[in-house]
């Protein structure tokens, strides 16, 4: 159990166009996702958190108008990145939190590689 | 914020051999996990251990809350131990803090 996806796994795209990455919780709620960011070698950067319903929390120095969160579903959010950049590529990997466990154990996704060319 | 420092920053070691990695940190939590990311980027559970200590086969974790730091050993370790250990503890009551990682190649 426990299980989070990312939609696409690997993407390509060229500067100035927009990427969309999903995240799914397969066999649970999560009222909470986060998202963070890893650059090569380095560790996961919290990029924001999203809750279901409402408006998503950003980390000091993540532009909101370029990254939009969207979390329409106790199973879904989504992470677009408008008009990317070649600085924008990075490995942006999703967590969620269970709904209604006492422990605050978070499942993460597989991650997304995203290059922008 | 609290801060979490891992050790040692990269560590290499022969099929085979046991290794000890450490996460200290700089506030009481309630909370620490312990991951391994595989070289595809995949991060996987290994522990949820906010005290005490904790077996799963060849892996170990103890986590001393009191003092602040938590250790996780690999024991007759192989290649596919190759990867990045991270610890990370609850933050802001929400989302979690990383350490910087431990990078671990097993060479065969």
């Amino acid at each position: 159990g426990a299980v989070v996806s990312q939609h696409p796994s690997w993407v390509i795209c060229k500067s100035g166009t927009s990427v969309k990455i999903e995240c799914r919780s397969l066999d649970f709620q999560a009222t909470t996702m986060f998202w963070y960011r890893q650059f090569p070698k380095q560790s996961l950067m919290l990029m924001a958190t999203s809750n279901e319903g409402s408006k998503a929390t950003y980390e000091q120095g993540v532009e909101k108008d370029k990254f939009l969160i969207n979390h329409a579903s106790l199973t879904l959010s989504t992470l677009t990145v408008t008009s990317a950049h070649p600085e924008d590529s990075s490995f942006y990997i999703c967590s969620a939190r269970a709904s209604g466990l006492s422990t605050d154990t978070q499942y993460f996704g597989p991650g997304t590689r995203l290059t922008v060319l | 914020g609290i801060q979490v420092e891992q050790s040692p920053p990269d560590l290499i070691l022969q099929e085979g051999a046991n290794s000890t990695l450490r996460c200290n940190f700089s506030d009481s939590v309630n909370n620490l996990q312990w991951f391994h990311q595989n070289p595809w980027g995949q991060l996987i559970n290994l522990f949820y251990i906010p005290s005490g200590t904790k077996q799963n086969g060849r892996l170990s974790a103890t986590t001393v809350a009191t003092e602040r730091y938590s250790l996780l050993y690999i024991s007759s370790s192989q290649t596919t131990d190759s990867g990045v250990y991270f610890c990370a503890v609850p933050y802001n009551n929400n989302d979690m803090r990383f350490g910087a990682g431990t990078r671990l190649t097993v060479k065969p």
